[in-house]
């Protein structure tokens, strides 16, 4: 399977401060990428779908003034939350998927996660 | 949104065998994944199903029945390694992945 990697790995901050995270894709140009948020014992949620050169595509109930997405190159998508606050504390995690070209269609790899605690 | 039903817990021996069970229901169908996560990393694959049958691939099994948006993981000879939480996710017609809550495994000696 496809290399994907997240940086960074763990991180800390403090109320109101934003965080970036980033989602590389190793192996293959992604042309999409996925977020997910992962709270502890329960499912992965899907947050949004990143397309490159494009705007993301957010799910239901997800603010996209509060967790930004730039898709700026076919490697790299990053989610910025912005004013973090200590219900945002949760398990980022990101995917990419090479579609048809893929072993499985639309197959998704995923990063190894984003730990992120607001205090 | 997507419907996904999998059991929470199951409890097995080592050398055991377990089945993990998922009922889905989706706006339309491209297959379905297994995915397996250890606490506090990321979901790695297991198994993929897009026709009706059984997928086998070394000691791991995956069913699927399409018409009753039904499908199984069937882990054999069991190993402590194997205790894992256990995702069931349908592909949708729009190919959007979406996960069960998970089934997680726990492997006694």
């Amino acid at each position: 399977g496809a290399v994907v990697s997240q940086h960074p790995s763990r991180v800390i901050c403090k109320s109101g401060t934003s965080v970036k995270i980033e989602c590389r894709s190793l192996d293959f140009q992604a042309t999409t990428m996925f977020w997910y948020r992962q709270f502890p014992k329960q499912s992965l949620m899907l947050m949004a779908t990143s397309n490159e050169g494009s705007k993301a595509t957010y799910e239901q109930g997800v603010e996209k003034d509060k967790f930004l997405i730039n898709h700026a190159s076919l490697t790299l998508s990053t989610l910025t939350v912005t004013s973090a606050h200590p219900e945002d504390s949760s398990f980022y995690i990101c995917s990419t998927t090479p579609g048809l070209a893929g072993d499985f269609s639309y197959e998704q790899y995923f990063g190894p996660g984003t730990r992120l605690t607001v205090t | 949104g997507q419907n996904i039903d999998q059991p929470t817990e199951m409890t097995a021996t080592e050398g055991a065998i377990v089945q993990i069970n998922c009922t889905y229901q989706t706006s339309g169908f491209n297959g379905l994944f297994w995915y397996q996560q250890h606490a506090g990393e990321a979901p790695t694959f297991l198994s993929y199903n897009v026709l009706d049958g059984l997928e086998e691939k070394g000691r791991f099994s995956s069913f699927l029945s399409r018409s009753k948006g039904y499908s199984y993981l069937l882990l054999k000879e069991l190993q402590m390694k194997d205790s894992a939480s256990y995702l069931c996710a349908p592909l949708d017609g729009d190919y959007k992945l979406s996960f069960g809550a998970g089934t997680t495994v726990t492997v006694r000696a």
